[in-house]
């Protein structure tokens, strides 16, 4: 069964401190894996997007990883801000049709304290 | 940001009421996806389109019809809204099939709840 794990599903930092979100999936035959930030009250928006060919992609203070042989993405950020409180969503992609069909995590939930 | 506009924001409705979610995109996408999201679940995919007048189901059954008249105009309709239908309604668009790798542009959402 194609699922998407993450892992914390919540997570409370210091401002200014660095953390990392875990993401394992079972999707096959796999095609891209995404990282979206979805704000409290708003729809979610794309930060990174990686083929198997990848394995590191940065935004900004976001740094995400790829190891498609053990199936693993991780998502870092550095220097945490307040306005870095969202959830976190990991969603992969499947290569098994034309639409590339899209398995979603539940979420990190991260909130970031001054 | 993202040019792609949900109305209304939130919806409070009485069981049994017609209802439609308005969803608009001006970046020209062809592709077009309704998704429902419940606090602290996944996104499920409930109808997507490939472009003017088509229109599919997605993984998660639905009782809402979909329209795609125009391509930047993709409306999601309840006949007779339930209880049950009380969540986070989410309109996305992304560039055409030629890859794989377009990003999800997502509205802010429709929240509605069915009293």
């Amino acid at each position: 069964k194609n699922q998407v794990e993450q892992s914390p599903q919540s997570l409370i930092i210091l401002e200014g401190k660095n953390c990392t979100l875990q993401c394992n999936y079972t999707v096959s035959p796999f095609s891209n894996l995404r990282w979206y930030k979805q704000d409290t009250g708003r729809g979610p928006v794309s930060l990174t997007i990686m083929t198997f060919s990848e394995n590191t992609k940065s935004n900004g203070r976001y740094t995400a990883t790829l190891d498609a042989d053990t199936k693993q993405s991780s998502l870092h950020i550095t220097a945490s801000q307040l306005s870095d409180s969202a959830s976190y969503i990991c969603v992969v992609s499947d290569r098994g049709s034309t639409l590339g069909r899209l398995y979603f995590g539940r979420g990190t939930q991260l909130t970031v304290w001054p | 940001e993202a040019d792609i506009y949900q109305t209304p924001r939130y919806l409070v409705i009485g069981t049994g009421k017609k209802i439609t979610l308005e969803c608009s995109q001006t970046m020209g996408h062809d592709k077009m996806y309704w998704y429902q999201q419940d606090p602290g679940m996944e996104l499920h995919l409930i109808h997507y389109s490939y472009g003017v007048n088509s229109t599919e189901k997605g993984d998660l059954s639905s009782e809402s019809t979909v329209s795609r008249i125009r391509t930047e105009h993709f409306p999601l309709t309840l006949e007779s809204a339930r209880p049950s239908h009380t969540s986070q309604y989410l309109c996305a668009s992304s560039e055409g099939t030629s890859s794989y790798n377009s990003p999800l542009h997502f509205g802010n959402g429709t929240r509605l709840t069915v009293t």
